[in-house]
């Protein structure tokens, strides 16, 4: 079964400063990669998706990400948090025959500080 | 552009009633949509998938009499919570697929069940 693991619950970074999501993915043949962000009470809105082309992802909001099958990884990063950054992150994942279903994993809560 | 709404994002009912929530896909059509059901401080736990014009496909454990879903066009989709109850309280999130891997969410709709 498809699998996607955040591998922290809770991440709290300065404003200012890097932040880095983790995020691994169980290992298949051509799988498709979401992270998408969540504001508190509100839907998902999608940040960057990997589909098998380039694997550095750049999304918005200036966040990117890297797809790394050697470490079946694809961890999300941002040069500089910003306030307005804090949320609930999802790393999702979806395979192809699987009639477009996602895989959740279990959200990773971004804390920016002052 | 991918834009979905929901509607209504709010609503609080009498132990009982059933619930109709809409999901509609603005600026696509979509060929599928998902419903989704997410608890307090949770990861997002898919319902159902709707196909348009045919019936939904729900997941294992979820009530197909209990939470009628209808695709009646390529870009709406609803959801009736028929005779709710307060264990039924949560936020109901749905998405939209034109063609892809990608889903796109509406803002989601938070039922109260007194």
């Amino acid at each position: 079964a498809q699998s996607v693991t955040q591998l922290d619950s809770h991440v709290s970074v300065s404003e200012g400063t890097p932040v880095l999501l983790r995020c691994n993915y169980s290992s298949s043949y051509s799988p498709s990669l979401f992270w998408y962000v969540q504001h508190p009470n509100k839907g998902l809105q999608l940040l960057l998706k990997y589909t098998s082309a380039a694997t550095l992802v750049k999304g918005i909001n200036g966040f990117e990400a890297e797809f790394k099958k050697s470490e079946t990884s694809f961890h999300l990063t941002k040069p500089s948090a910003h306030m307005s950054d804090a949320a609930e992150y999802f790393c999702v994942v979806t395979y192809t025959g699987t009639a477009s279903k996602l895989t959740f994993g279990t959200g990773t809560r971004l804390q920016v500080t002052l | 552009g991918a834009v979905v709404s929901q509607h209504p994002s709010r609503v609080i009912c009498k132990s009982g009633t059933s619930v109709k929530i809409e999901c509609r896909s603005l600026d696509f059509q979509a060929t599928t949509m998902f419903w989704y059901r997410q608890f307090p401080k949770q990861s997002l736990m898919l319902m159902a998938t709707s196909n348009e014009g045919s019936k939904a496909t729900y997941e294992q454990g979820v009530e197909k009499d209990k939470f009628l879903i209808n695709h009646a066009s390529l870009t709406l989709s609803t959801l009736t919570v028929t005779s709710a109850h307060p264990e039924d309280s949560s936020f109901y999130i749905c998405s939209a697929r034109e063609t892809g891997e990608t889903q796109y969410f509406g803002p989601g709709t938070r039922l109260t069940v007194l």
